[in-house]
């Protein structure tokens, strides 16, 4: 089946420290991959996503790429905010024919950036 | 357009008691799906509907879970006797699907279930 397999946390950096949020996953075929964002009080927030191979996904300074040979999608951002501070999710959706394109997470990584 | 809405944000029930929750998605949105999140893990998926047509509740966690969406616009999720272990926190997602390519979840704020 499908999994993903996140950087423990909880991670505590400096604000403009660079980041690294580790992503593994296993799935079937190609899936797209994503990046969610869960701030304090608030609901699931998409964050980047790509759909193949090599593609980047960028949003809000935040970058990863899909690496099918490590079958990784890492986020990085390179200078983080007091407002980073989040839980970050990574995630994956099969694109088989009729599938339920459901989302599978993994387990989360909460940042908090001290100033 | 209003986002995901989901009511109630939270609930409160005894134990044996019939709890039913509700999700309004984005209007034009075709897909809805329903996850659970307990504490210090990602959201697990439930179930999902294509319209009105309920395509996958194998992954529902019980016979005591059930979901609807009549007419193909909001959606209710029910759990019968509700037990302990049901306390956690329900999200509904929306999303446009068209032909092969993957359509990105919109989620709501979830509703927080306690069961004492």
């Amino acid at each position: 089946g499908n999994s993903v397999t996140q950087m423990e946390g909880p991670v505590t950096l400096s604000e403009e420290a660079f980041l690294t949020i580790n992503c593994t996953y296993t799935a079937t075929g190609y899936p797209s991959l994503f990046w969610y964002v869960q701030y304090p009080g608030e609901g699931l927030q998409l964050l980047l996503k790509a759909t193949k191979a090599d593609d980047k996904g960028s949003n809000k300074g935040f970058e990863a790429t899909y690496r099918k040979e490590t079958t990784s999608f890492h986020l990085e951002k390179g200078s983080v905010q007091v407002s980073d501070s989040a839980v970050y999710f990574c995630a994956l959706t099969p694109i088989s024919s009729g599938s339920a394109r459901q989302l599978t997470f993994g387990s989360g990584t909460q940042l908090t950036v001290l100033p | 357009d209003t986002g995901v809405s989901q009511n109630p944000r939270h609930k409160i029930t005894k134990r044996g008691q019939n709890v039913t929750f509700r999700c309004d998605p984005i209007s034009e949105h075709n897909r809805l799906y329903w996850y659970r999140q307990t504490l210090g893990q990602g959201p697990e998926f439930l179930t999902y509907f294509q319209n009105e047509a309920q395509l996958e509740k194998s992954r529902l966690l019980s016979d005591r879970f059930s979901a609807e969406r009549p007419k193909g616009s909001f959606s209710t999720l029910e759990i019968q006797r509700t037990e302990q272990g049901d306390s956690a926190m329900y999200l509904c997602a929306s999303s446009l699907a068209r032909g092969q390519g993957a359509r990105e979840q919109y989620f709501g704020p979830g509703t927080r279930l306690t069961v004492t």
